[in-house]
């Protein structure tokens, strides 16, 4: 069965340092995979997604993410963080032929000062 | 253009009471989604509709859920005799296309309450 893992329930940073969201999944095929954020009283935007091709994709507000085959991981990435990206970061896995995302419980970034 | 809205926005029921859950998708958008979020968890489905078509219920909890979207385009989700382990944010989600790949648009949600 599928499954995504978010090993980091929470993170804190300080603001202008790099980031790294970690994200394992679980799925026979190759998977569609993405990034959602979601603020406060909001729903889920999409950062990025991975489908095929290039494994390191650039997504919205800076934000990229490497697809690695070997380790199943799908790690996201961000240089130099901003006091605005504090929010929840979900990782999903999707699958072509199946419609419905299967979510990660999600990693809480909070952003120091 | 607007996005996916979902009404109302929080909603406090008493056990046993039904509830009814609103969504609007976004125009011309096929596929439709319910996703429940627990506390402190990711989405998780419950549904998902093409057009007024519902393929998949296989996420719903029990038989006091239903879906219905019969013309295609807003979406119903409703719970009868309602249980505290049904407090969780109700998501919808709406996409263009058909396949996996496709990406899903969500609602801001409606936190159900249920005291």
């Amino acid at each position: 069965a599928q499954s995504v893992t978010q090993p980091d329930i929470h993170i804190t940073v300080s603001e202008g340092a790099s980031l790294e969201l970690r994200c394992n999944y679980s799925y026979g095929a190759t998977p569609y995979l993405f990034w959602y954020v979601q603020s406060p009283g909001q729903g889920l935007q999409l950062l990025l997604k991975y489908f095929s091709g290039d494994t390191l994709v650039q997504g919205i507000k800076g934000f990229e993410a490497e697809f690695k085959r070997s380790q199943s991981s799908f790690n996201l990435r961000k240089p130099s963080v901003h006091w605005s990206d504090a929010a929840e970061y979900f990782c999903a896995v999707g699958a072509m032929g199946s419609y419905k995302l299967i979510f990660g419980s999600g990693t809480r970034l909070l952003v120091r000062p | 253009g607007a996005g996916v809205s979902q009404s109302p926005r929080y909603k406090v029921a008493k056990r046993g009471q039904d509830v009814a859950l609103r969504c609007d998708p976004i125009s011309g958008h096929v596929s439709l989604f319910w996703y429940q979020q627990a506390l402190g968890q990711g989405p998780e489905f419950l549904t998902y509709f093409q057009n007024e078509a519902q393929l998949d219920k296989s996420g719903l909890p029990s038989d006091r859920f239903f879906a219905e979207r019969p013309e295609g385009s807003v979406s119903t989700l409703k719970i009868q005799r309602t249980q505290q382990e049904d407090s969780a944010v109700y998501l919808c989600a709406s996409s263009l296309g058909l396949s996996g790949g496709t990406e899903q648009y969500f609602g801001p949600g409606t936190r159900l309450t249920v005291t």
